[in-house]
């Protein structure tokens, strides 16, 4: 089976473009996150759907950040504009049962803002 | 205070040896912890996971849990090579619903 699939893997934009970033959960998995992960501050928690409905976007940063997810096997995270404090590595990590369960992530979308 | 603290390293081992990795948590209601794997510039990989008071053994591997204390660990026996890796500690807590991770630590295990 597919793991938990990520686009782009490297993106390089300039301050104050828009940036999407997606993900495709594991099949049959009802529950998705995104987090971000930075040298400093380590692996945070950005946001949470169980069953395609956000149940948790405390960690969102600011109102330039917003995730979607229209249907079981497709998230967006975007960034409008972004700034180069956003560049970090984003993972995206599905489960089956919510955030108690095992939560396999994909392979991560390096963004660097210049 | 962080939620989940962890001894950022980096842990040297010599390769056989037993690499002892520790994590605090400060919420009490913290009802389960997870030990992740991550290997550099890769994402990180579920090693085992305990919610009961005491050890929990999974081949090399064993997570021991003292709520009281509020500390877990995760004892690597006959540390390999390949077990160079920066290893995450998170805890579940079900009244915010989330996973909260530490920032890590890095092992390196030397020949």
């Amino acid at each position: 089976d597919a793991g938990v699939i990520q686009s782009p893997r490297h993106e390089v934009t300039e301050m104050g473009q828009e940036v999407t970033l997606r993900c495709k959960p594991i099949s049959g998995h009802n529950s998705l996150f995104w987090y971000r992960q930075t040298m400093m501050r380590g692996l945070e928690l950005l946001i949470y759907f169980n069953n395609n409905v956000p149940i948790d976007d405390s960690g969102m940063p600011e109102d330039r950040f917003s995730a979607k997810m229209p249907n079981a096997s497709f998230s967006t995270l975007k960034i409008q504009p972004s700034e180069p404090r956003d560049s970090a590595v984003y993972f995206c990590a599905s489960s089956y049962g919510g955030a108690s369960d095992t939560q396999y992530f994909g392979p991560g979308t390096r963004l660097t803002v210049l | 205070q962080k939620e989940v603290e962890q001894n950022s390293g980096p842990l040297s081992v010599p390769e056989g040896a037993i690499a002892s990795l520790n994590c605090t948590y400060s919420d009490r209601g913290s009802q389960s912890f997870f030990w992740y794997r991550q290997y550099s510039g890769k994402s990180p990989e579920l090693i085992m996971f305990i919610y009961s008071n005491g050890d929990k053994e999974d081949g090399r591997f064993t997570a021991q849990l003292n709520k009281a204390s509020q500390y877990v660990s995760l004892l690597i026996r006959d540390s390999q090579p390949s077990d160079s890796a920066t290893y995450l500690c998170a805890a579940f807590t079900g009244t915010a619903s989330k996973l909260t991770f530490g920032t890590g630590t890095r092992l390196q295990v030397t020949l």
